[in-house]
């Protein structure tokens, strides 16, 4: 079935890389999708990455997808209290020109220490 | 564009009250998405509509649940009679082009039923 994990809590110190790990189980998703939540908020796209890439980056964000492992990650440098949030990797399965649903993660809250 | 406006923000309501929330997507968006957040279960996809059909509602919990779109410029998702098992937060979102650029979500309505 669909479903995506991520790890609940990570904790991290300023000026420090964080790691944000994901699996997903549809070998079939064409894009994948990581979301920041910041408290009281809705939810924020931050990235996306088309599953024929395996990498991409905007400016402090790293994405990085492993498709054989079902594997994907967001790395952010210089981390910063600013950063503290909850992340969410999201994929569509079975997108094929028509509408799929986001299936999401339960998030990871990254907590950036002073 | 203001973005996804959901109203209103905060509600506090009596078991066995009917509750309607409400939301306006970005202009121009095609596809519609109710989501509930709770920290059990995470977040829930609850129906989606395209040009203002329902697709999937799939994920509306019970008959007490249901959610309209008179037009492409506004929706509601209303609960009667609510529960306390009801409180949560509830997102709307909307996207376009099948959502491959991720989706804009609303800031949110936190329900709370006593």
């Amino acid at each position: 079935g669909e479903d995506v994990e991520q790890s609940l809590f990570l904790s991290v110190r300023e000026g420090d890389s964080s790691v944000i790990n994901c699996t997903y189980t549809d070998s079939s998703s064409t894009y994948l999708y990581w979301y920041k939540q910041e408290p009281g908020a809705g939810l924020q796209l931050l990235t996306y990455i088309f599953s024929n890439m395996d990498m991409k980056q905007d400016q402090r964000l790293t994405v990085l997808l492993n498709k054989k492992d079902k594997h994907l990650s967001l790395r952010i440098a210089d981390t910063q209290t600013g950063d503290s949030a909850i992340y969410f990797c999201a994929e569509i399965p079975n997108y094929g020109g028509s509408q799929g649903n986001l299936i999401f993660g339960k998030g990871t809250k990254l907590s950036v220490k002073p | 564009d203001a973005g996804v406006i959901q109203s209103p923000r905060h509600e506090v309501t009596e078991m066995g009250q009917e509750v309607t929330l409400r939301c306006k997507p970005i202009s121009g968006h095609d596809y519609l998405f109710w989501y509930r957040q709770t920290m059990m279960r995470g977040l829930e996809l609850l129906i989606y509509f395209n040009n203002n059909v329902p697709i999937d509602d799939s994920g509306m919990p019970e008959d007490r649940f249901s959610a309209k779109m008179p037009n492409a410029s506004f929706s509601t998702l209303k609960i009667q009679p609510s529960e306390p098992r009801d409180s949560a937060v509830y997102f709307c979102a909307s996207s376009i082009v099948g959502g491959r650029y991720g989706y804009t979500f609303g800031s949110g309505t936190r329900l709370t039923v006593v």
